[in-house]
């Protein structure tokens, strides 16, 4: 398996544009996670998936943070508009729920700049 | 509330010296604890987890020992090496499909 997929591994916008982010997870995983990594903050959720539902978007900052899995295959985080602030390393993690793997394999990341 | 505190932020060791992270978690619930390792520019990756029916797990130089009681867990590496260096994150369950992270240990191992 080629493990979780994330796109763009870069993307460096201005501030108020929109941002979308993808993530294709490993084949045969129920459970979809997306983190928010900085230095100030360490690595935080911002919402996960389970059978493409989300389950918790506590995490999510504000309302300007969207999130979608329209099939078991996708998933995307959009930034709409995308403020300085939200600079930071985005990753996509999947697992296989409760029961039987719940190891979470995390993507390679998405790098983010705001300017 | 959810909250796990790992310590310490960095730590230097010298090659073949023995490396120890430790981690307490809030949630008494908490059942499942991995620790990732995460290199430079890359994901975080999975190197050993613990459930909590169990007090310690091995793994070639890397063991991990849980205190349930006390709700603590530790990272042990043994006869560390230049490879080794890298940001450490341990990580508790949350209400059973969340994971909380703690906040990292840069570890670096001088030859």
């Amino acid at each position: 398996d080629a493990g979780v997929i994330q796109s763009p591994r870069h993307e460096v916008t201005e501030m108020g544009q929109e941002v979308t982010l993808r993530c294709k997870p490993i084949s045969g995983h129920d459970y979809l996670f997306w983190y928010r990594q900085t230095m100030m903050r360490g690595l935080e959720l911002l919402i996960y998936f389970n059978n493409n539902v989300p389950i918790d978007d506590s995490g999510m900052p504000e309302d300007r943070f969207s999130a979608k899995m329209p099939n078991a295959s996708f998933s995307t985080l959009k930034i709409q508009p995308s403020e300085p602030r939200d600079s930071a390393v985005y990753f996509c993690a999947s697992s296989g729920g409760q029961g039987r793997d719940d190891t979470q394999y995390f993507g390679p990341g998405t790098r983010l700049t705001v300017l | 509330g959810e909250n796990v505190e790992q310590h310490p932020s960095t730590l230097s060791v010298q090659e073949g010296d023995s490396a120890v992270i430790k981690c307490t978690y809030s949630d008494s619930a908490s059942n499942y604890f991995p620790w990732y390792k995460q290199e430079l520019g890359k994901g975080p990756q999975l190197i050993i987890d613990i459930r909590s029916n169990v007090g310690e797990k091995k793994d070639q130089r890397i063991a991990v020992t849980l205190n349930k009681t006390a709700k603590h867990f530790s990272l042990h590496i043994t006869e560390t090496q230049p490879e080794d260096s890298a940001v450490y994150f341990c990580a508790a369950t949350f209400r059973t499909d969340k994971l909380i992270f703690g906040t990292g240990t840069r570890l670096q191992v001088f030859p």
